[in-house]
């Protein structure tokens, strides 16, 4: 089946230690996204990328960062995780044309900062 | 004032029950309107999706859309234990199609 997976499914990591978040799609899909979701929280988007064109959103902290070397797969990087990242990071797809607004979701990485 | 407000519940149904979700939201700019569920400790996944006002029906779930109140709702008929989740609405505007805003969520039981 089509999907979005994200590994590691829960990631563990100390004050101050950089940690990647990595996701891949077997979907083919052009747009690729990253969400952080605090608990009771909406899904809050980070960036995007748009084929290989990377979207910032303007209140995304500098502490993140993303590459995206295909296709396929797209990493979230975070240089100096703090308490305040903890959090559940969610990557998604979508494809351009059609419903370009259905965006497909992986199971999502649950990050603890300690 | 967020641009989506979402009642965060819980709310706890019996079975069977008809439910109601609904958010609301300021930006008249969007056009595009869904409605994402949400499983405890899973990435969402697109339950309905509307462009513009108007109904939609699928299957149990019908979502409606009143773009003159800003006010958009989700029912689901005939509910079951299975429908226990999390439901987020999402918009998103014409010109900046692949930014989705979305609701907090609100949390549904469905009592057996």
């Amino acid at each position: 089946d089509a999907m979005v997976i994200q590994n590691p499914r829960y990631q563990v990591t100390q004050f101050g230690k950089p940690v990647t978040l990595s996701c891949s799609q077997t979907l083919n899909h052009n747009v690729m996204y990253w969400y952080q979701q605090k608990s009771s929280q909406a899904p809050k988007l980070l960036f995007h990328y748009y084929d290989k064109d990377f979207n910032n959103e303007a209140d995304t902290p500098d502490n993140f960062q993303s590459r995206r070397p295909n296709t396929s797969f797209c990493f979230l990087d975070i240089r100096s995780p703090g308490l305040g990242d903890a959090a559940m990071y969610l990557c998604a797809t979508s494809r351009v044309g059609g419903t370009a607004y259905e965006q497909y979701f992986g199971p999502g990485t649950r990050l603890t900062v300690t | 004032q967020k641009e989506v407000e979402q009642d965060p519940g819980p709310l706890s149904v019996p079975e069977g029950a008809i439910v109601s979700l609904n958010c609301t939201y300021s930006n008249s700019a969007f056009q595009y309107f869904m409605w994402y569920r949400q499983y405890s400790r899973k990435g969402p996944e697109l339950l309905m999706y509307t462009y513009s006002s108007g109904n939609k029906e699928d299957g149990r779930f019908t979502a409606q859309v009143d773009k003159s109140s800003k006010y958009i709702s989700l029912f689901i008929r005939d509910s079951q234990p299975s429908d226990s989740a999390t439901y987020l609405c999402a918009m998103s505007a014409l010109d900046s199609s692949y930014k989705l805003i979305f609701g907090s969520g609100t949390r549904l039981l469905v009592r057996p």
